[in-house]
C-alpha cells in the first residue's frame, strides 16, 4: 500500500463547477500537506500548503487537512478552462526536510 | 537565473551507457533536490543537499546512482550501466533552505533508455 493515495481521474466537469480533489495518507508523523499543480510538460508548482490540520483560503482555492482521517481535500470554485492540470497532492513530516511524498496526481479537465 | 535550469531536457540512451543530468538551481537556495517522475505518477524523492552535503539519498534505487554538489550550486545525477527501467522524467528542485516549504521544480530531464 502506499503512503499516500490519490485517485488518478481524469476528471472532468464544466465550467463554473466546483471541483473537489482529495487524498488520504497511512503516515501519522505527516505535518506539512501541499498541492501542486502540473501543467502538461512542466514541472510542478506549489499551489497552496498547510500545516498540521485546518483550513487555509487562498481566491478560489480552498486547502482543508483532516490528520483524525488522514484525509487531504482541495476545492477549487468557479473552475476555469485554466485549471485544466493534473493536481498533485504531496506531505511530508517536520524530520523529513523536502523529502515529500507525493500522490499519483488527478488530472482535471475543465470544459468551456 | 531566473529558474531552475536542467540539462539536456531529453536524453536517448543505450542500454549499459552511464549518463549524467545536470541541475542549476535558483540563485542563492540553500537545499536542491532530486525526484523522479514516471509517466502518470507523482514525482519520488531520490536525493537532497543542502550546499554541498548530501543529506539524504535514502531514495536513490541502488548504487548505480550517485549524485553530486561540489560547489553548493549545479547538481549532478549519474547513473551507471543504465537500464531500460531508469527510464523516467528526473526533476531537480531547490528552495531556500530545508525548512522552507516551497520548492521550484524545473521542467526536468526525460530520459529513455533504449
Amino acid at each position: 500500500q502506499k503512503e499516500v493515495e490519490q485517485d488518478p481521474g481524469p476528471l472532468s466537469v464544466p465550467e463554473g463547477a466546483i471541483v473537489s480533489l482529495n487524498c488520504t495518507y497511512s503516515n501519522s508523523a505527516f505535518q506539512y500537506f501541499m498541492w501542486y499543480r502540473q501543467y502538461s510538460r512542466k514541472g510542478p508548482e506549489l499551489l497552496m500548503y498547510t500545516y498540521s490540520s485546518g483550513n487555509k483560503e487562498d481566491g478560489r482555492f480552498t486547502a482543508q487537512v483532516d490528520k483524525s482521517s488522514k484525509y487531504i481535500s482541495l476545492f477549487i470554485r468557479d473552475s476555469q478552462p485554466s485549471d485544466s492540470a493534473t493536481y498533485l497532492c504531496a506531505m511530508r513530516s517536520i524530520q523529513g526536510a523536502q523529502k515529500l511524498v507525493f500522490g499519483q496526481g488527478t488530472r482535471l479537465t475543465i470544459n468551456p | 537565473g531566473a529558474g531552475v535550469s536542467q540539462s539536456p531536457r531529453y536524453k536517448v540512451t543505450k542500454r549499459g551507457q552511464d549518463v549524467a543530468l545536470r541541475c542549476d538551481p535558483i540563485s542563492g537556495h540553500v537545499s536542491l533536490y532530486w525526484y523522479r517522475q514516471a509517466l502518470g505518477q507523482g514525482p519520488e524523492f531520490l536525493t537532497y543537499f543542502n550546499y554541498e552535503a548530501q543529506q539524504d539519498k535514502s531514495g536513490l534505487p541502488n548504487d548505480r546512482f550517485s549524485a553530486e554538489r561540489p560547489e553548493g550550486s549545479i547538481s549532478t545525477l549519474t547513473i551507471q550501466r543504465t537500464e531500460q527501467r531508469d527510464s523516467a522524467m528526473y526533476r531537480c528542485a531547490s528552495s531556500l533552505g530545508e525548512m522552507n516549504t516551497e520548492a521550484f521544480f524545473g521542467q526536468g530531464t526525460r530520459l529513455t533508455v533504449v
